[in-house]
């Protein structure tokens, strides 16, 4: 039974539009989110995170949404820049779990056309 | 800093082979992890350590071992290959108190 579901395997965006990852899960336990970006061949790497405490939190030109009644979350980008065209991972995280074990979704590739 | 390595970026094996997995990091982590990615499958947890000594099972640890002799290196070993160990592994740490973890570039094994 997946927790963390990311329902849209794919995503295609014009550049300079806004560009919206979605991602649901499961566990009202989780209490932080976060959110991973990965290139072809590279590691993923983090990008911007919140805590279930929080509705919003924005770093530049990412901002990350919180529904916690929904049980739902999204990552906004804008604008969106053909950079940003990678697979991108919605994680969550449960208090007192496993010494902070992410669980992943199955990833979102976003590709921004110029 | 190197930050987290892994080695090797590629690896062949035949069914029954075995190998080791190195992953090494100077970044202070306590927390390490052993993730296999497939297609369509996102991340998935392999085995954990919690700090020097210590290892745990993930959600997918059958056919799998691993060590934390020291605490900057955790090593995944596959004592008997088998091709549906075809995947690329990454290798993750983080500091305590931190849920933010690092990943290594990863390694991409296929079995035959």
């Amino acid at each position: 039974d997946q927790q963390v579901k990311q329902n849209s395997p794919s995503l295609s965006v014009q550049e300079g539009r806004i560009s919206i990852l979605n991602c649901d899960y499961t566990n009202s336990m989780f209490d932080y989110f976060l959110w991973y970006k990965k290139y072809p061949a590279e590691g993923p790497t983090f990008l911007i995170s919140i805590s279930s405490i929080k509705d919003k939190n924005e770093d530049g030109r990412f901002t990350v949404f919180l529904n916690k009644s929904a049980k739902h979350l999204s990552l906004h980008i804008v604008p969106s820049q053909p950079g940003d065209s990678a697979v991108y991972f919605c994680a969550a995280s449960a208090e007192g779990g496993s010494q902070g074990n992410l669980i992943f979704g199955k990833g979102t590739k976003l590709s921004v056309k110029p | 800093n190197a930050g987290v390595t892994q080695t090797p970026k590629f690896r062949v094996l035949k069914t029954g082979q075995s190998m080791t997995l190195l992953c090494a990091q100077d970044m202070n982590h306590e927390y390490m992890y052993w993730y296999r990615q497939d297609p369509g499958m996102g991340l998935r947890l392999i085995h954990y350590s919690v700090g020097e000594g210590t290892t745990a099972k993930g959600e997918v640890p059958d056919g799998y071992n691993v060590s934390r002799l020291k605490k900057q290196n955790f090593l995944l070993g596959l004592e008997s290959a088998a091709p549906s160990q075809t995947s690329v592994y990454f290798c993750a740490g983080h500091r305590t108190g931190g849920y933010e973890q690092y990943f290594g570039p990863g390694t991409r094994l296929t079995v035959t």
